[in-house]
């Protein structure tokens, strides 16, 4: 199975900042790399697919890029609504993998 | 309204079972993929079983092979999981999720809101 890693796991920051978080894959997986976000008590969204295209609906300010085994999710200027946490998912193989999760709280 | 409803979900003892269903609306149901993936407490997520549109294909996750079957009518819009031999580190939140993509990426771009499995004594 291919492994997902996360960095890091939690950071603080706040509204303004510019936020990046790292997923590592344990073998290449060309762009086959998707960006959730989940808020407490509620499903996992979409915001990423194929590390770079944002979904439909989702803030310009949240960007994804990388190829092969790294991967980034960038947040240009960090609003009050996206403290969450955040999980990268791999759709190279099955089965699917998910990283353990960023949760991005507030400074 | 796109969406996907779970249910099914509960409080139940070490070695029992339950059903879980997922109620689908607002899309071709029949054309799509479709998943369940779990998070348990303060974890992340964790696929647990796929089913390909028409039924025909299934995969689990190891820790449920043998234990949990995905099934799907296509004709009322559902998609069950079975659970039977449930255990301790079964318990987690239960998410439907579709998947949808080609072969440039797959992702999972609609959920449902997630049905709590408790196993306990």
């Amino acid at each position: 199975d291919i492994q997902m890693t996360q960095s890091p796991s939690s950071l603080s920051a706040s509204v303004g900042d510019r936020v990046t978080i790292t997923c590592r894959a344990s073998q290449k997986i060309s762009n086959y790399v998707n960006w959730y976000q989940q808020k407490a008590g509620k499903a996992p969204k979409l915001l990423i697919y194929g590390a770079s295209s944002l979904q439909s609906g989702v803030p310009s300010r949240f960007s994804g890029s990388g190829s092969g085994t790294t991967f980034t999710l960038t947040i240009r200027s960090l609003q009050p609504e996206d403290f969450a946490t955040y999980h990268c998912q791999q759709s190279y193989s099955i089965p699917r993998t998910f990283g353990q999760g960023t949760k991005v709280e507030i400074k | 309204e796109v969406q996907l409803v779970e249910s099914g979900g509960g409080f139940v003892q070490p070695g029992g079972s339950l059903r879980l269903s997922c109620a689908a609306s607002g899309f071709t149901f029949s054309r799509s993929w479709m998943y369940w993936v779990r998070q348990a407490p303060g974890e992340g997520l964790v696929w647990v079983a796929r089913l390909n549109s028409d039924g025909s294909s299934s995969r689990y996750e190891d820790s449920v092979k043998g234990r949990f079957t995905i099934s799907r009518d296509n004709a009322k819009n559902t998609l069950d999981l079975q659970m039977n031999s449930l255990r301790h580190d079964d318990t987690a939140v239960y998410y439907c999720a579709r998947e949808d993509g080609d072969n440039s990426g797959w992702h999972f771009d609609l959920w449902g809101r997630g049905t709590l499995v408790t196993v306990s004594s």
